[in-house]
């Protein structure tokens, strides 16, 4: 079993409608949540980051950590087809300087 | 900043020649880190450095590969020999000291052994 599973996808939604995607892990001391999004044929960029349990809007993103059930969260708004790429959770269990631990990553389709 | 390069970008090799992918970090980031990315297993973390010191290369496959960082401004990662299996995209990541926790990824560097 993986650390971290994510559904594949591919996710296929028109546009302007909510994207929520999630994973889950397996261990409970994870302290540190990223989405990172990555584009076809290009490295993953960070899109979002938290800190243990909470919720973290920035725009229209939003993160969501439940550390009680192991889960993680993001929700894309009004989605554009520019957020068409495969979005991959990563925990790890310090900040930079520690490994990052990826999901398999889930690719998003948006359809104008 | 030109962020993270990595060459060569597309690399096409036999299977028992040698490889050496190359990387050059964001000037004043601390940690390197490699990746790979293949369909099956996703991305996942080789090693990494920290002021040019290996910190944890327990994803490192096998001898075949290793991974060396002689100043602040270059890595390689070298497959010794290389097989099919090892064909995948290979990622460079840099990032500052502990104070901020984004990983900068390069464009990474398509391998293709036949």
């Amino acid at each position: 079993q993986k650390e971290v599973e994510q559904d594949p996808g591919p996710l296929s939604v028109p546009e302007g409608a909510i994207v929520s995607l999630n994973c889950t892990y397996s261990n409970s001391a994870f302290q540190y949540f990223m989405w990172y999004r990555q584009y076809s044929r290009k490295g993953p960029e960070l899109l979002m980051y938290t800190y243990s349990s909470g919720n973290k809007e920035d725009g229209r993103f939003t993160a969501q950590v439940d550390k009680s059930s192991k889960y993680i969260s993001l929700f894309i708004r009004d989605s554009q087809p520019s957020d068409s790429a495969t979005y991959l959770c990563a925990t790890s269990l310090q900040a930079a300087g520690n490994k990052l631990t990826f999901g398999g990553g889930t690719r998003v389709l948006v359809k104008p | 900043d030109a962020g993270v390069i990595q060459s060569p970008r597309h690399e096409v090799t036999e299977m028992g020649q040698e490889v050496t992918l190359r990387c050059k970090p964001i000037s004043g980031h601390d940690y390197l880190f490699w990746y790979r990315q293949t369909m099956m297993r996703g991305l996942e973390l080789l090693i990494y450095f920290n002021n040019n010191v290996p910190i944890d290369d327990s994803g490192m496959p096998e001898d075949r590969f290793s991974a060396k960082m002689p100043n602040a401004s270059f890595s390689t990662l070298k497959i010794q020999p290389s097989e099919p299996r090892d064909s995948a995209v290979y990622f460079c990541a840099s990032s500052l000291p502990p104070a901020t926790d984004t990983q900068y990824f390069g464009p990474g560097t398509r391998l293709t052994v036949l």
